[in-house]
């Protein structure tokens, strides 16, 4: 079964500054999907960004970036020029395409308080 | 767009009580899921469905049940609460076999005392 780990339980960072979530995964599939998920404290889950792991591109969405290493199986997300309103629980998932059973995992979680 | 709608986003029970969390989405997705959102846990699969009619189990579906009688709805009941199923519910939808990312509603904080 895939599992995804996110080995940081707590995070923090200064306002402007830049900071690293790390994010592993372990699968025996050539071609799956990662995403990062953001849940402020109103609890919706919202997408942040997401990587086909056939792309060797990293995605990047504004002040969003990924850094994927396939062979390593490694996912992490930098948020550049971070904002007090960036304070959120941070997921890291994984989702298999095109099977029955195509559930997303996610890993604990990792919560990023931002210091103004 | 409503997008994924869920309710209650509260709800309180009694041990051995039984109720029904409710899911619609209005964007024709076929893939809808159940998670449920436990500290140090992330998210885990309860139960999904791939279309109207189909359903199945995720990783922790013991002591839920499903059904899909449509596109749009997706309900989750709880058949006989226990203290063990106080958590955070999240209903997910998407569009297709696994290209695309989760929808998620807003969460049902259930508490089982």
């Amino acid at each position: 079964a895939q599992t995804v780990t996110q080995s940081q339980p707590e995070m923090s960072v200064q306002e402007a500054e830049t900071v690293t979530l790390s994010c592993t995964y372990d699968t025996s599939e050539s071609d799956y999907y990662l995403f990062w998920y953001k849940q402020p404290p109103s609890r919706q889950m919202i997408l942040v960004i997401r990587q086909e792991a056939y792309k060797q591109q990293n995605a990047t969405e504004n002040r969003f970036s990924v850094n994927f290493q396939k062979a390593a199986k490694s996912f992490s997300l930098k948020i550049s020029d971070s904002q007090l309103g960036d304070a959120a629980m941070y997921f890291c998932a994984y989702r298999r395409p095109f099977y029955n059973n195509n559930d997303m995992r996610f890993g604990a979680g990792t919560r990023l308080t931002v210091k103004p | 767009n409503a997008g994924v709608t869920q309710t209650p986003k509260f709800q309180v029970l009694k041990t051995g009580q039984s109720m029904t969390l409710q899911c619609a989405q209005d964007m024709n997705h076929e893939y809808m899921s159940w998670y449920r959102q436990d500290p140090g846990m992330g998210l885990r699969l309860i139960h999904y469905s791939v279309g109207a009619g189909i359903t199945d189990q995720g990783e922790v579906p013991n002591g839920y049940n499903v059904s899909r009688s449509t596109t749009e709805d997706f309900p989750l009941r709880l058949l006989s609460a226990a203290p063990s199923q106080t958590s955070v519910y999240f209903c997910a939808s998407s569009y297709g076999r696994g290209h695309t990312e989760a929808f998620f509603g807003q969460g049902t904080r259930l508490t089982v005392v």
